[in-house]
């Protein structure tokens, strides 16, 4: 039971372009969401969250969107840059005792062609 | 401020054995959880800990354990290895348990099961 999709395995973007990665969720209880960037051969490295209190969070090139109503999330790149390359993964946490526990996303492969 | 270190980075070991992976988090921060990445699961939660106590455990089986230090380093034990434990494992650490703190992941250690 999948209960973070990703449901784009990969996404092809040109340089200068929005890159646009999207993350469906099943649980309202989730309460807080993460976007994390990953390179081969290396751990995620965490690039933005929201809690579930807004529905926008903004931090230089990403931004990211909260539609608690669809249980949708994504992640904006803009502009999107060839370094941007990577694999993006969206976590999300349920309140109460589920502490530290992040559930994530099958993951989307970003690719920007200069 | 130096990152979260995991050590070894790589690993070989036969059906069988059992192998023990470290842990130091980012200085400060005194929550520690571990994931598994393979290929087909993806990101799997399987303990974090806080203060030296598991706050929570994902499904894996008891072959897994893990514990944590004064000092907030971690280990994870994996006893009795089987060849589908062959993954990256994932340490993350957070200032604190639960609530809206990002994780910070380290490298891995890629353990591969002969």
């Amino acid at each position: 039971d999948q209960q973070v999709k990703q449901n784009s395995p990969s996404l092809s973007v040109q340089e200068g372009r929005i890159s646009i990665l999207n993350c469906d969720y099943t649980n309202s209880m989730f309460d807080y969401f993460l976007w994390y960037k990953k390179y081969p051969a290396e751990g995620p490295t965490f690039l933005i969250s929201i809690s579930s209190i807004k529905d926008k969070n903004e931090d230089g090139r990403f931004t990211v969107f909260l539609n608690k109503s669809a249980k949708h999330l994504s992640l904006h790149i803009v502009p999107s840059q060839p370094g941007d390359s990577a694999v993006y993964f969206c976590a999300v946490r349920s309140g109460g005792t589920s502490y530290g526990k992040l559930t994530f996303g099958q993951g989307t492969i970003l690719t920007v062609h200069p | 401020k130096a990152g979260v270190t995991q050590t070894p980075r790589y690993l070989i070991k036969t059906r069988g054995q059992q192998v023990t992976l470290s842990c130091s988090p980012i200085s400060g921060h005194r929550s520690v959880s571990w994931y598994q990445q393979t290929p087909g699961q993806g990101l799997q939660f399987l303990f974090e800990y806080f203060s030296e106590t598991q706050r929570n455990k994902g499904n894996f089986p008891g072959r897994f354990s893990g514990r944590q230090f004064s000092n907030s380093r971690s280990e994870m034990n994996v006893s009795t290895l089987e060849l589908g434990d062959s993954a990256l494992y994932l340490c993350a650490s957070s200032f604190s348990s639960g609530g809206y703190n990002e994780q910070f992941f380290g490298p891995g250690t890629r353990l591969t099961v002969l």
